[in-house]
């Protein structure tokens, strides 16, 4: 298993700043994902974070929009840049731990963002 | 392209009863793994269940099974003796046994377990 620690848990942001959000996992993972759940609607995979090297984007989402940052098999951020109100969601990190049942996602919290 | 569907937005059961929860899905591979995952009110989602498509017998978890029907591409889930804890958003998911855990995921349904 993984237990994953995501910071902030909850912000509201002023269009057009930036704001980045931890992960913070308690055991090395080779796979960390970055989703965004939209109020209402269904969990949509945004990249897959990669460690030493650029993250892999989804169709719809580019790196310019999203920069994420996976130092260490830990570690990952992503940032949402130059926010406008259609941000406003929650972003959810997640591994899948080597020795986990085959395809078993491990989830943290969450962090909701309210952009005005 | 793989969908999952969930048509109920919204379920309401009472507590100890039994509910079922709908999905299907729309694939033209044959080795997949469908899951359900639940997120409660907290919003970490954990595992509930999974299922490997080349297996026919149902999985069972306890008071969750599921009743997995491949040709009519359905994965329906039973909760058993329904607990207030049992109150959650539970998604259906899909991914392809090809190991790359591009999830698919439902819109989710919202159930209410009522005391």
């Amino acid at each position: 298993s993984a237990v994953i620690s995501q910071k902030p848990s909850r912000d509201i942001c002023q269009r057009g700043t930036s704001l980045t959000i931890q992960c913070q996992v308690d055991s090395q993972v080779t796979m960390m994902f970055w989703y965004r759940q939209q109020p209402g609607q269904s969990l949509t995979l945004i990249a897959t974070a990669n460690q030493g090297s650029e993250a892999t984007y989804e169709s719809g989402f580019v790196i310019d929009k999203f920069p994420i940052s996976r130092p260490n098999l830990t570690f990952s951020t992503l940032t949402v840049s130059n926010m406008s109100p259609e941000d406003s969601s929650i972003y959810l990190c997640s591994v899948a731990p080597s020795g986990a049942v085959t395809g078993e996602l491990f989830f943290g919290e969450g962090s909701r963002l309210t952009v005005l | 392209a793989q969908t999952v569907t969930q048509s109920q937005p919204e379920m309401s059961v009472q507590e100890a009863e039994t509910v079922t929860l709908s999905c299907t899905y729309d694939t033209s591979e044959s080795n997949y793994y469908l899951f359900w995952y639940k997120q409660p009110p907290s919003r970490q989602m954990i595992l509930v269940i999974r299922q490997e498509a080349y297996k026919q017998q149902n999985a069972t978890e306890n008071r969750f099974s599921v009743n997995f029907q491949k040709a009519a591409k359905s994965f329906s889930l039973k909760i058993s003796d329904s607990q207030l804890g049992d109150t959650a958003m539970y998604f259906c998911a899909f991914i392809l046994a090809s190991g790359t855990y591009k999830y698919i995921f439902g819109t989710g349904t919202r159930l209410k377990v009522l005391a």
